[in-house]
């Protein structure tokens, strides 16, 4: 089945604990992006990525850290949470740019 | 960079009746995209607008694209509950990042 896998759907974490949100799609996607979303804020992009080795940042990339080294797999990498941080993560990919992205299911993060 | 509007914010109807969702670009848009999300949950793709004036149904949704491709409205006829949650609009501003999103419109249905 055709998908984009995110680890853990959930996580509660402590201030400053580093932690890592994987990703991972079956599609042989090129295209790979990390999105936060927030009441009233709806969805924002945090980094993204065209192919493997080739990432740049989005609308609020500080305090994320992403790679990618094959192109199944896109980290989402949090070197220091803050509570601030606390969002429902989502992450997505494309085939290539305008196709339809396919996203996860989602990670629910709160950092206390 | 680009910027999506989207209107309501939230829409309550009863059961059968019509409704339309509202989304407009501060730029011209190279592709919109329609997705619907259950709370806390993925988003669902429902269509993609690439052309000035095109228009696109599926069951009893049914999405447009203006001629100058700035405005995309969502129209679902004889409403059901099973239509509830989220409606968001992606854009492809044309730049090589993946889409940019309206905040969302929450949509009730009433038995």
């Amino acid at each position: 089945e055709a998908q984009v896998t995110q680890n853990p759907r959930y996580l509660i974490t402590v201030t400053g604990k580093k932690l890592t949100v994987t990703c991972s799609q079956n599609m042989n996607h090129e295209y790979m992006s990390w999105y936060r979303q927030d009441p009233g804020l709806g969805l924002r992009q945090i980094y993204y990525s065209m192919n493997v080795e080739v990432t740049d940042k989005g609308d609020v990339p500080e305090g994320y850290k992403v790679s990618r080294k094959e192109k199944r797999n896109f980290p989402l990498i949090l070197e220091s949470p803050s509570p601030n941080q606390t969002s429902l993560y989502f992450c997505a990919s494309s085939l290539r740019r305008r196709t339809e992205a396919f996203f996860g299911q989602g990670t629910r993060l709160t950092v206390v | 960079s680009q910027e999506l509007e989207q209107s309501p914010q939230s829409l309550i109807v009863q059961e059968g009746k019509n409704l339309t969702i509202n989304c407009t670009s501060s730029k011209t848009l190279y592709g919109l995209y329609w997705y619907k999300q259950k709370y806390g949950e993925g988003l669902i793709f429902l269509m993609m607008l690439q052309k000035g004036g095109e228009e696109k149904s599926h069951e009893k949704i049914t999405a447009k694209l203006d001629e100058k491709k700035q405005q995309s409205s969502l129209h679902i006829t004889a409403s059901q509950p099973s239509h509830a949650g989220i409606y968001l609009c992606g854009a492809d501003s044309g730049s090589a990042r993946q889409l940019t999103f309206g905040s969302g419109t929450q949509l009730t249905v009433l038995p």
